[in-house]
C-alpha cells in the first residue's frame, strides 16, 4: 500500500450503531487530520494531530471520537450519529503541522439511516 | 460564513485553450493559498501553492496569480487537457501552528475535445 489508505470506502449505519473509520499513512509522515465534506459544502477540518497528539478540535459534537495510536494511524470512533452526519469524511497526513503539503485518502462515504 | 469563495461551481473549456478558475478570500489573516484536484473516487491532490509575499508561481501549465488588495486568487492552466477534467479546490493557510486550511467548494472543469 502507498500513499493513505481509508476503511471502509462506504458505510452505512444506524442511528444507534457504533462504528469505526480507519485511516493509515505510508508516509512517513507525523501529522494527520480528518476532514468532513457534506453535499454542496466545502471540506471542514474536525481533528489534527501532531506526533500522536491532539492539537484542534474544531468544535466537533462529542458523537465524533478520534483516536490516534501513533503516527501512521488514526480512526474515527462513530456513535449515536445523526442523518445530518452523512458525507465524505476524508483522511489527510502531512510531514508536519505548518506549511507542508497534505496528502489526502480516498475517502470514506458515510450515510447515516 | 464562507472565508473562502469559488463563486463558479462550474467551468467548461476546449482541449488547448486556457482554463482560468477564480477564488476569492474575505479573511485578511490567511497568507498562504493552495490548489487541489480531486478526480472522483480519490481523494484531493496537491497542485500548486503560492506565498502571499508572491503575486504569482507557475509550475508547467500551472499558474496561479494572487492578488492581495482584492482578496482574489487564481489557477490558470494552459494549455488545458481532457485530463485536467476534474474538481479544483481552493484553500487557504492563516499561518497558525496547526496547518488549518480552509477550503471553497470547488469548481469542476470539463476540459472538452
Amino acid at each position: 500500500e502507498t500513499g493513505v489508505t481509508q476503511t471502509p470506502r462506504h458505510l452505512v449505519m444506524g442511528m444507534t450503531n457504533k462504528k469505526s473509520l480507519k485511516c493509515e499513512q505510508h508516509l512517513g509522515h507525523n501529522a494527520m487530520y480528518w476532514y468532513k465534506q457534506s453535499a454542496k459544502k466545502p471540506l471542514e477540518l474536525m481533528f489534527v494531530y501532531n506526533f500522536k497528539e491532539q492539537t484542534e478540535n474544531n468544535s466537533v459534537p462529542s458523537r465524533f471520537s478520534p483516536e490516534c495510536p501513533n503516527s501512521s494511524h488514526l480512526f474515527l470512533h462513530l456513535h449515536t450519529l445523526q442523518p445530518e452526519d452523512s458525507a465524505l469524511y476524508l483522511c489527510a497526513s502531512s510531514q508536519g503541522t505548518g506549511r507542508y503539503e497534505q496528502y489526502f485518502g480516498p475517502g470514506t462515504r458515510l450515510t447515516v439511516t | 460564513d464562507q472565508q473562502v469563495k469559488q463563486n463558479s461551481p462550474s467551468l467548461s473549456v476546449q482541449e488547448g485553450r486556457i482554463s482560468i478558475l477564480n477564488c476569492d478570500y474575505t479573511n485578511s489573516m490567511f497568507d498562504y493559498f493552495l490548489w487541489y484536484k480531486k478526480y472522483p473516487a480519490e481523494g484531493p491532490t496537491f497542485l500548486i501553492s503560492i506565498s502571499s509575499i508572491k503575486d504569482k508561481n507557475e509550475d508547467g501549465r500551472f499558474t496561479v496569480f494572487l492578488n492581495k488588495s482584492a482578496k482574489h486568487l487564481s489557477l490558470h492552466i494552459v494549455p488545458s487537457q481532457p485530463g485536467d477534467s476534474a474538481v479544483y479546490f481552493c484553500a487557504a493557510d492563516d499561518g497558525g501552528t496547526a496547518s488549518k486550511l480552509t477550503f471553497g467548494t470547488g469548481t469542476r472543469l470539463q476540459v472538452t475535445l
